[in-house]
């Protein structure tokens, strides 16, 4: 059975300061994809970035990066010199090989105070 | 330019009522899904189709009808509103390649449900 946690519900820091938001998964299945969106205040839900099970390299896009570790089942994502925009619901995902839908954790609030 | 677009963005409504959403992608994706996220913020999986046939329906009540009629449109019918149906309703799109290699789920903007 697929299975994402997101053990942070909530995460308060004031701008400037690094964040990491952790996300561990369960799956079977030996070949998925790993996701993380973000949900702003306005509601809307914004990919970020998708990872393949057989692909383990760090990626940086930014001030964002990712770290996957599947000896952990994990597919951390730490923003630097957070911003207040950076404010959103974010959300780790999971899809095994094949499979027609996306896992959801429970997401976690992200609140970055000027 | 929107890529999933979704009618209408807020739905008030009396319990027992029928209604639907529309949901239209012109990313050209052969998969639409349907999505619902509860008061707590947890996003659940409905429905998913590919090519017009319905693939996943994950335990939903009958009174969710899904209906695609092309490629590019999945709308939602749900029936006998109830309170407990009051959610944030998102759908999807993904293209489907050979040996079930699974693009990027693209959301819409999400249809807001309150049932009074």
């Amino acid at each position: 059975a697929q299975k994402v946690t997101q053990a942070q519900t909530e995460i308060s820091v004031v701008e400037k300061e690094d964040v990491t938001l952790d996300c561990v998964y369960e799956t079977r299945d030996t070949t998925y994809y790993l996701f993380w969106y973000k949900q702003p205040p306005s509601g809307e839900l914004v990919f970020l970035i998708r990872r393949n099970s057989f692909d383990e390299q760090n990626e940086i896009s930014g001030r964002y990066s990712w770290n996957f570790q599947k000896s952990t089942s994990s597919f951390n994502f730490t923003i630097t010199a957070s911003q207040v925009v950076d404010s959103a619901v974010y959300f780790c995902a999971l899809s095994e090989w094949g499979a027609q839908k996306l896992v959801f954790g429970q997401g976690t609030r992200l609140t970055i105070n000027p | 330019d929107t890529a999933v677009s979704q009618t209408p963005k807020y739905l008030v409504t009396q319990m027992g009522n029928d209604k639907s959403i529309k949901c239209e992608q012109n990313l050209g994706h052969d998969t639409m899904y349907w999505y619902k996220q509860d008061s707590k913020k947890f996003l659940k999986i409905m429905f998913s189709y590919n090519n017009k046939e319905l693939i996943i329906n994950e335990t939903v009540p009958n009174r969710f009808s899904p209906k695609s009629p092309d490629k590019a449109h999945l709308n939602l019918h749900i029936n006998s509103l109830e309170l407990g149906d009051s959610a944030v309703y998102f759908c999807a799109s993904s293209q489907l390649y050979r040996q079930l290699k699974r693009e990027t789920q693209y959301f819409g903007p999400g249809t807001r449900l309150l049932v009074l």
